[in-house]
């Protein structure tokens, strides 16, 4: 049962640099979310997507671009990375939109912009 | 703007009962739901309340009181492995799945 598999899981950039994570889902799921996590605090919402093909803005999409050309991946990219973006990304997953279904989250991606 | 509060931090000893509370203000509520953290790794679902009341799974249960934007997550029996960090979130949205996240209360158990 892979679930929500993020790649990599660690990785560190110099300022300026670009990269993308990728986030793969195997339940057929129609929603996808990109979040940041920062030291004591709740998740923030990056960008999100509604179905293949689609994304749209979170609270903090500043910086960071968003693709979905498959269903079942959802790749999160950062152009020019700045120290600011250092945190932990998590992605999720949840089988619709409706406020009653659960997110299913993927083990994160710690990066370190330096 | 949008809000979610609880406590940064509890403490309570094995087999004890502890309540975690949350309030909220959002611009649209549709439910709160509860995640369990351990040592940063994924969040994991706990429970979800839309209607006023109190629902259980097993030794977790949530209450919501929407008149009162408050809420809060019962855990009973506690045990060494709830030591977690524990958020509450918000559904803002009733068709897109978004939740805004409060910052998550620490949960420490004690033998």
């Amino acid at each position: 049962n892979a679930g929500v598999t993020q790649t990599p899981k660690f990785r560190v950039l110099k300022t300026g640099q670009s990269m993308t994570l990728l986030c793969a889902q195997d339940m057929n799921h129609e929603y996808m979310y990109w979040y940041r996590q920062d030291p004591g605090m709740g998740l923030r919402l990056i960008h999100y997507s509604v179905g293949e093909g689609t994304t749209a803005k979170g609270e903090v999409p500043d910086g960071y671009n968003v693709s979905r050309l498959k269903k079942q991946n959802f790749l999160l990219g950062l152009e020019s990375a700045a120290p600011s973006q250092t945190s932990v990304y998590f992605c999720a997953s949840s089988y619709g939109g409706t406020s009653n279904q659960p997110q299913h989250f993927g083990d994160g991606t710690r990066l370190s912009i330096l | 703007g949008q809000s979610l509060e609880q406590p940064s931090e509890v403490t309570a000893v094995e087999g004890a009962i502890v309540q975690i509370n949350c309030t909220y203000q959002t611009s649209g509520f549709y439910g709160l739901s509860w995640y369990q953290q351990h040592d940063g790794g994924a969040p994991t679902f706990l429970s979800y309340n839309a209607l006023d009341g109190l629902e259980e799974t097993g030794r977790f249960s949530s209450f919501l009181s929407r008149s009162d934007s408050y809420g809060y997550l019962l855990l009973q029996e506690l045990q060494m492995k709830d030591s977690a960090s524990y958020f509450c979130a918000a559904a803002s949205s009733g068709n897109t799945g978004k939740l805004i996240f409060g910052q998550g209360t620490t949960l420490q158990v004690k033998p």
